[in-house]
Order: structure tokens, then C-alpha cells, then sequence
């Protein structure tokens, strides 16, 4: 089992839909989370944490369940500019950061 | 400005030639990450550091290694016993706790 698990992609939503994300993870020991986006052939940025209460910026939710190692990020009325693939990464004991394979969506007019 | 650089951007190497790829920032960050990604997938850990003059494995060590003399620095070589060597390669830092991981931009390996 891998350490990481994301959905499987791609994603294809219309503009104006709204898209859920899902990822779990191995390590229950694991100590934060986060979501990335990386556009094509460019580098990862953060797109945010997460926390154990849930956070909220714009458009964007991410949710933790650490009961059942399972983290989720949420879009709401998707943009075009929203299509990238989408990160789940947490960090183990020692500052080891792991990564999911990563969910493509892409946003049509 | 504060960063991470990575260079160069791309590269072209003869197969069974070591090259070296720099990763250097100016963050003050004390962690250290390369990364491996090819085309469609993930990015698979390499090596990391948590401080200087330490540093351990990551998920796809063989064929690769690193040093840490430097805070600042963490070069890492791809070896000739890299069977699999082209790839997109990615160099990242964090600073204390469980503060996120700033990238660099790249560098593109193609051994031919």
C-alpha cells in the first residue's frame, strides 16, 4: 500500500462546478498536511494546509479526519484557471515529506 | 530575493556520465529535499536533510547521492548506476516544525 493515496484522475467539470479530492494516507503518526497544485511542467506551489478543524480560503476547503487518515480538498465554482494537478503531501516523524501521485483536473468553458 | 535556485534549468548527458544538479536557498531553511518526477506522475522522494552534515534516503535512493556541507546548499549527483536517469528533478526546503516546503524551479534531466 502506498503511503499516499489520491484519487485517481483526471477530473473533466464544467466551469462553475464543484469538484472533491480525496486522499489518505498510512503513517498514523503522520503530523501535518497539505495540498499543492503544480501546473504543467512547472514546480509545486502550496496551495494551503490543513488543519484538524478544517480551513477555508475563497473557493477552497480542506478537511483532515485523522480517525480515519483521510484528507480532503474541496473547489467551489471551479475556474478555468483552476485546472492543474492537485498534490496531497504529508509529513512523517524525521521531517519526511511524501507525496500523492497527484489528481488532474481539468475546468472546461 | 529569498529563494531556491536550482540550475541549470536543463541538461543533456551522455549515458554513464555522473552529473551534478545544485540546489542552493537562501531561506535560513534547515530542511532539504530532491525529488524525482516523470511524466504523469508523482514526485518520488530522492534524499533529504534535516541539518547539516545529515541527510537520509529517501523512497529511490539507488543510483543517487548527496552532501550537506552547507545550510545553504544541497547538490545532489546522478550516478551512472541510475539505471533511469531522465527526469524532471526537484529540489525543495522547509524551516522549523510543520512549515510547508518552498520549491525550486527545476532542472530537466535527458541522458541519451
Amino acid at each position: 500500500r502506498k503511503e499516499v493515496e489520491q484519487d485517481p484522475g483526471p477530473f473533466n467539470v464544467p466551469e462553475g462546478a464543484t469538484v472533491a479530492f480525496n486522499c489518505t494516507y498510512s503513517n498514523s503518526a503522520s503530523q501535518s498536511f497539505f495540498w499543492y497544485r503544480q501546473d504543467c511542467r512547472k514546480e509545486p506551489k502550496l496551495l494551503m494546509s490543513v488543519y484538524s478543524s478544517g480551513n477555508e480560503d475563497g473557493r477552497f476547503t480542506a478537511q483532515l479526519n485523522r480517525a480515519s487518515q483521510y484528507i480532503s480538498l474541496l473547489i467551489r465554482d471551479s475556474k478555468l484557471s483552476d485546472s492543474a494537478t492537485y498534490l496531497c503531501v504529508v509529513k512523517v516523524g524525521g521531517g519526511k515529506l511524501i507525496f500523492g501521485q497527484g489528481t488532474e483536473l481539468s475546468v472546461k468553458p | 530575493d529569498g529563494g531556491i535556485t536550482q540550475s541549470p534549468k536543463y541538461l543533456f548527458r551522455k549515458e554513464g556520465q555522473n552529473v551534478t544538479l545544485s540546489c542552493e536557498q537562501n531561506l535560513n531553511h534547515d530542511a532539504m529535499y530532491w525529488y524525482r518526477q516523470d511524466p504523469g506522475q508523482g514526485l518520488r522522494l530522492i534524499y533529504y536533510s534535516q541539518i547539516v552534515n545529515d541527510f537520509q534516503k529517501g523512497d529511490i535512493a539507488e543510483g543517487y547521492s548527496v552532501s550537506r556541507e552547507k545550510k545553504e546548499s544541497f547538490p545532489l549527483t546522478v550516478t551512472s548506476a541510475q539505471k533511469n536517469p531522465t527526469a524532471f528533478y526537484l529540489c525543495a526546503s522547509r524551516g522549523s516544525l510543520n512549515t510547508e516546503a518552498f520549491f525550486g524551479q527545476g532542472t530537466r534531466l535527458t541522458v541519451v
